[in-house]
């Protein structure tokens, strides 16, 4: 069946960065995208970007824009999120989700989540 | 402020219909598909409809959705105690440039 798992929590100080992987298997790994969601404690959800896994093309959220890099590694079939000069408010549960091509909006299925707590 | 506009809560009895709204405007659900999601508690989304109106497999067709200009909805029928959960909206927004998704509407089975 198709499963998406991700890495660990993560625990990190202010203007660090953080790299969170999301391992995909159980389909054809180049058919489908990575988009990455993130829900901070008690709110709702907010999408952060798109990768597609055939060029490696990545679109990101303009609020994220320059702090973050999603990228792939097809030998393995996993996508990264990393996010830089971290803040506060980044604290959040990281979600990826396998996206369609052209289909924007649609994400099925997703993965556990992995807790990111910013603090000092 | 999200540009999806939910009602922040929503409830009924077992066996009831619920339908909850998502507002939007011409840049996003007026002009593309709306996706639901449903968050149960402590777990991910799941995706509950697609591109409008589809349901995807092993979603109940307790479920459904649906869309007039730039609002849509989402319908629970038959209502049972597994529904208590958070339902999302979601569209692309072509002013944007992002995926937006509604503030997210708690439903709560009396």
């Amino acid at each position: 069946q198709v499963q998406l798992v991700q890495s660990g929590p993560e625990v990190k100080k202010p203007g660090a960065s953080v790299k969170v992987s999301c391992k995909t298997s159980g389909y054809k790994f180049n058919t489908y995208g990575i988009d990455w969601v993130r829900q901070a404690p008690g709110q709702g959800l907010e999408w952060m970007g798109w990768i597609s896994t055939l060029d490696a093309t990545a679109v990101y959220a303009p609020k994220l824009q320059g702090r973050v890099t999603m990228t792939i590694d097809t030998s393995t079939t996993t996508v990264y999120l990393e996010l830089r000069s971290l803040r506060f408010d980044d604290t959040a549960t990281y979600y990826c989700a396998r996206g369609g091509y052209g289909d924007s909006g649609w994400f099925d299925p997703w993965g556990q989540g992995t807790l990111v707590t910013v603090s000092s | 402020q999200s540009v999806l506009t939910q009602p922040p809560s929503a409830s009924g009895t077992p066996g009831q219909r619920v339908i909850i709204s998502c507002s939007g405007s011409s840049s996003n659900i007026g002009n593309i598909y709306v996706y639901w999601y449903q968050q149960l508690p402590g777990t991910a989304p799941k995706l509950l409809i697609y591109r409008d109106d589809q349901r995807p497999s092993g979603v109940p067709d307790r479920f459904s959705g649906s869309k007039s200009g730039t609002s849509a909805s989402l319908a629970i029928s038959g209502l049972r105690s597994e529904d208590e959960a958070d339902y999302y909206c979601a569209a692309w927004d072509d002013r944007l440039n992002v995926v937006m998704f509604g503030g997210g509407t708690k439903l709560t089975v009396l």
